[in-house]
């Protein structure tokens, strides 16, 4: 089984503050998603990177996938209240069927 | 469109019944996958399938059991709930299997067993 790991498990932030949220695995990953979920429903989907070195923005969100395929990063600018939520991350492995999830970052944003 | 549809929503058993969770997807997704997810372990691969009539075990299938016999249609049943079954279950799809393919989620079915 393919491990992802992620860091922080918790955040707790003041609105307008800068974080990073870290994915890392010693596997090498084809693709990798982040999603973001709130309490009561399922998770979205954000982006999806799939080329060692990736970087995507998002609004305030970047999403950096690492040269190896190895690790992924989620930077907010300016966090809101509204960013707040469990992000996961998700990546797909030597499988083409099965999706490895992440334990998730708590994010709370304070106004 | 609805998505992904689950129900119930919510459902308390006791040991040793057994129930079926239900999913539906009106999106004409081939790939849909049940999940468990628990407090500090994530979301968990429970079965999968690529289409109908075709059916595969994930990471925690013990005491599931999955079938698809159309492509919306996807119930994970429990044979005889344990309460280390208790957890909030989630369905997802997406067009086609692979890890590019964005997954849409239901809202989740939260399962207590007494």
């Amino acid at each position: 089984t393919q491990l992802l790991e992620q860091s922080p498990q918790f955040l707790s932030i003041q609105e307008g503050e800068n974080l990073t949220v870290y994915c890392n695995s010693s596997s090498v990953f084809s693709s990798l998603q982040w999603y973001r979920q709130e309490p009561g429903e399922g998770p979205v989907l954000l982006v999806t990177v799939v080329t060692g070195g990736e970087v995507k923005k998002l609004k305030r969100l970047t999403f950096q996938f690492g040269d190896a395929r190895k690790d992924s990063s989620l930077h907010i600018t300016a966090a809101q209240p509204g960013d707040t939520g469990l992000y996961l991350c998700a990546g797909l492995g030597g499988s083409n069927y099965k999706l490895t999830f992440g334990k998730g970052t708590l994010l709370t944003v304070n106004p | 469109n609805a998505g992904v549809t689950q129900t119930p929503k919510f459902q308390v058993l006791k040991t040793g019944q057994s129930m079926t969770l239900q999913c539906a997807q009106d999106m004409n997704h081939e790939y849909m996958s049940w999940y468990r997810q628990d407090p500090g372990m994530g979301l968990r691969l429970i079965h999968y399938s690529v289409g109908a009539g075709i059916t595969d075990q994930g990471e925690v299938p013990n005491g599931y059991n999955v079938s698809r016999s159309t492509t919306e249609d996807f119930p994970l049943r429990l044979l005889s709930a344990a309460p280390s079954q208790t957890s909030v279950y989630f369905c997802a799809s997406s067009p086609r299997s692979g890890g590019n393919q964005p997954q849409h989620f239901g809202d989740g079915t939260r399962l207590s067993i007494l």
